[in-house]
């Protein structure tokens, strides 16, 4: 079993929905991150979460630390919202252990 | 403020060969993590390095080595080349804020072995 697990691995919407990926982790953490990546490789950091909630623009982060889970939420989805989503979680270090992605897809 | 940079963007080797990829950070960033992506086993960490040490490893064999500069410059070397190491290799540079790291990547070093 992974120490971090996503659900779901693809995922594919109409333009305006709502969007929740969920993750989650097996190991004791000091930290878990959303990171984002767009066909081409680059990865951007969304969030990062040690407890609670965080917002950024359409973009929702929480996590409940006592169930080990996280969820990202996108709201109003938009094409441009189409790329992997990667749970991360790390241990008071940079090392961190990812999850096997979430691939969203949003149509027009 | 510039970004985390890696060179080269791409590089296709041979088996057998060895290979040095160059990351740096972002101004003031001391850490350095390099990751490696591919297809069949995701996102896996390599090793992290911090004022010039390397304080983090993942499980890799020691054909894959790592240094850092006295000004937080990064280079990955892999030795021996095989076949599955092809992959996107990508570096981040950190710094803490709260309980954890927050990483900034950088655009990946694509590796093609043939």
């Amino acid at each position: 079993k992974n120490e971090v697990e996503q659900s779901p691995q693809n995922l594919t919407a109409q333009e305006g929905e709502f969007i929740t990926i969920n993750c989650s982790y097996s190991v004791g953490i000091s930290a878990l991150h959303w990171l984002q990546q767009h066909p081409g490789g680059g990865i951007v950091s969304l969030f990062m979460l040690s407890s609670g909630k965080k917002k950024h623009g359409r973009l929702i982060a929480t996590i409940n630390i006592q169930e080990k889970h996280s969820s990202l939420h996108i709201t109003a989805s938009h094409p441009r919202d189409s790329a992997v989503y990667i749970c991360a979680v790390g241990a008071g270090n940079e090392k961190l252990t990812f999850g096997t992605g979430t691939r969203l897809t949003i149509i027009p | 403020k510039a970004g985390v940079t890696q060179t080269p963007r791409y590089l296709i080797k041979t088996r057998g060969q060895q290979v040095t990829l160059s990351c740096s950070p972002i101004s003031g960033h001391r850490s350095v993590s390099w990751y490696q992506q591919t297809p069949g086993q995701g996102l896996q960490f390599l090793f992290e390095y911090f004022s010039e040490t390397q304080r983090n490893k993942g499980n890799f064999p020691g054909r894959f080595s790592g240094r850092q500069f006295s000004n937080s410059r990064s280079e990955m070397n892999v030795s021996t080349l095989e076949l599955g190491d092809s992959a996107l290799y990508l570096c981040a540079s950190s710094k803490r804020e709260g309980g954890g790291y927050e990483q900034f990547f950088g655009p990946g070093t694509r590796l093609t072995v043939l």
